[in-house]
């Protein structure tokens, strides 16, 4: 068990560019979540899957926002067309069936410039 | 529809006085509760939660947590605090179906010597 993987740590792209961030969830968790976080706030949901499936999606998630989990392991966060206000951390957690908690990665943090 | 609401953005203690940070938190459905605690740059790391059973639980690093559901509240305490206990604490509530996690705004802990 080598917890919850996030690639990259920091990522600095210039406004307008895509990006793509990937999570590693402990092996057989079969829930994956993300979050955004900005500075001096809590964590906001953005999304989660079971397995393969996208289960919920926030609202407030402009459509320059996707994620995927093709095999129901790794997931891949993508923004496309970065806006400035797009900078924040993205935290990955995921969880087993079993109910240990849920379990978050060291995240990626974005900066648009 | 879940919600928190953690009072006081910013606690300060002095070392080895009680750590007290409070937490109310709205739900449709029996809720099962979290505390999160954040260092700078970093993921969040799981303090201690409740779920079901006894409503006095114990976590990591001499935190506890009571579960009062006719005051709708989640408190954290800690008996002495410690300098390594500086750092944002964060109350979360999810439903018994371990959806989205729903986060509280935050609590900075300060440890003054």
């Amino acid at each position: 068990d080598t917890g919850v993987s996030q690639n990259p740590r920091h990522k600095i792209t210039k406004r307008g560019q895509n990006v793509t961030f990937r999570c590693d969830p402990i092996s057989e968790h079969n829930r994956l979540y993300w979050y955004r976080q900005t500075l001096g706030q809590g964590p906001e949901f953005l999304t989660y899957f079971q397995n393969e499936a996208q289960l919920e999606k926030s609202r407030l998630l402009s459509d320059r926002f996707s994620a995927e989990r093709p095999k129901g392991s790794f997931s891949t966060l993508e923004i496309q067309r970065t806006e400035q206000g797009d900078s924040a951390m993205y935290l990955c957690a995921s969880i087993d069936g079993l109910g240990d908690g849920y379990t978050f990665g060291s995240g990626t943090r974005l900066t648009v410039v | 529809a879940q919600s928190v609401t953690q009072l006081g953005s910013h606690v300060s203690v002095s070392e080895g006085a009680l750590v007290l940070l409070r937490c109310n938190y709205s739900s449709s459905v029996p809720p099962y509760l979290f505390w999160y605690v954040q260092y700078p740059n970093q993921g969040l790391q799981l303090l201690l939660k409740y779920t079901t059973g006894a409503t006095l639980v114990k976590g990591i690093n001499g935190f506890e947590a009571e579960f009062k559901k006719s005051e709708t509240s989640f408190h954290l305490t800690k008996p002495s605090a410690h300098m390594s206990d500086a750092a944002e604490y964060f109350c979360a509530v999810a439903g018994a179906s371990w959806g989205k996690l729903q986060f509280g705004a935050g609590t900075q802990v300060v440890v003054t010597p």
